[in-house]
């Protein structure tokens, strides 16, 4: 069984520029989590997505940060503008049953975003 | 959002030996999960634990849902190379709510 997919595994860019992160779930996963993980810290979660909806979004900061996953499979992430404090990994994870009893949340190896 | 302690923040033993850590949070938890990241990976979840006082092994890894459900443990035992990463337990509150993950032990084995 194929893991989650995340691409680019780095991206290194100016303060100010956008960049946009791909994840591609584990086949079959209705619910995709995005999380930011800063150096030193555990995940914090972005934005959480059943199917093609979005479930938890409270912690994405909606002025710079955006999310879609138009057909309930692929998702992107999107940060315009960027600032410096958004150097981090961006992990990508998946699940079958977002409800207890939890299924395990598959993680991808994350997206390493360094903003200079 | 949640702030959920781990305590040590880092370690550092010999092969062989024994490892134990553990999470504490404000909050009454439903949930605790314990995960495992390796360099440059996604977390792995280790181990899942559902009930106040729940004890579950994986393997050489134990570990306890509080009594308080306001904290977990995580044992590891008789220490190998492989054990080398930075281990995060994860609370969820419930329906509605989203998993908080802990600040992490960083675990170095000496072989």
């Amino acid at each position: 069984e194929a893991g989650v997919a995340q691409s680019p595994r780095y991206k290194i860019i100016e303060k100010r520029q956008s960049v946009a992160f791909w994840c591609n779930p584990i086949s079959g996963h209705a619910t995709l989590y995005w999380y930011q993980q800063i150096l030193g810290q555990g995940p914090k979660l972005l934005i959480q997505f059943q199917n093609n909806g979005v479930v938890d979004d409270s912690q994405l900061p909606k002025d710079r940060f955006s999310a879609e996953r138009l057909k309930g499979v692929d998702s992107t992430l999107k940060i315009q503008p960027a600032k410096l404090e958004d150097s981090a990994v961006y992990l990508c994870a998946s699940s079958s049953r977002p409800r207890p009893p939890y299924n395990e949340q598959f993680f991808g190896p994350g997206t390493r975003l360094t903003v200079l | 959002g949640q702030q959920l302690n781990q305590s040590p923040q880092s370690m550092f033993i010999q092969e062989g030996e024994d490892v134990s850590m553990n999470c504490t949070s404000s909050s009454i938890f439903n949930t605790w999960l314990w995960y495992k990241q390796d360099p440059g990976e996604g977390p792995v979840l280790l181990i899942a634990l559902y009930k106040a006082g729940e004890l579950t092994s994986n393997g050489r890894l134990t570990a306890q849902f509080g009594i308080t459900r306001k904290d977990s443990f995580l044992n590891i035992s008789a220490s190998i190379p492989s054990d080398v990463g930075i281990y995060f337990c994860a609370g969820h509150l419930g329906d509605g709510n989203q998993f908080y993950f802990g600040t992490g032990t960083s675990l170095t084995v000496i072989p």
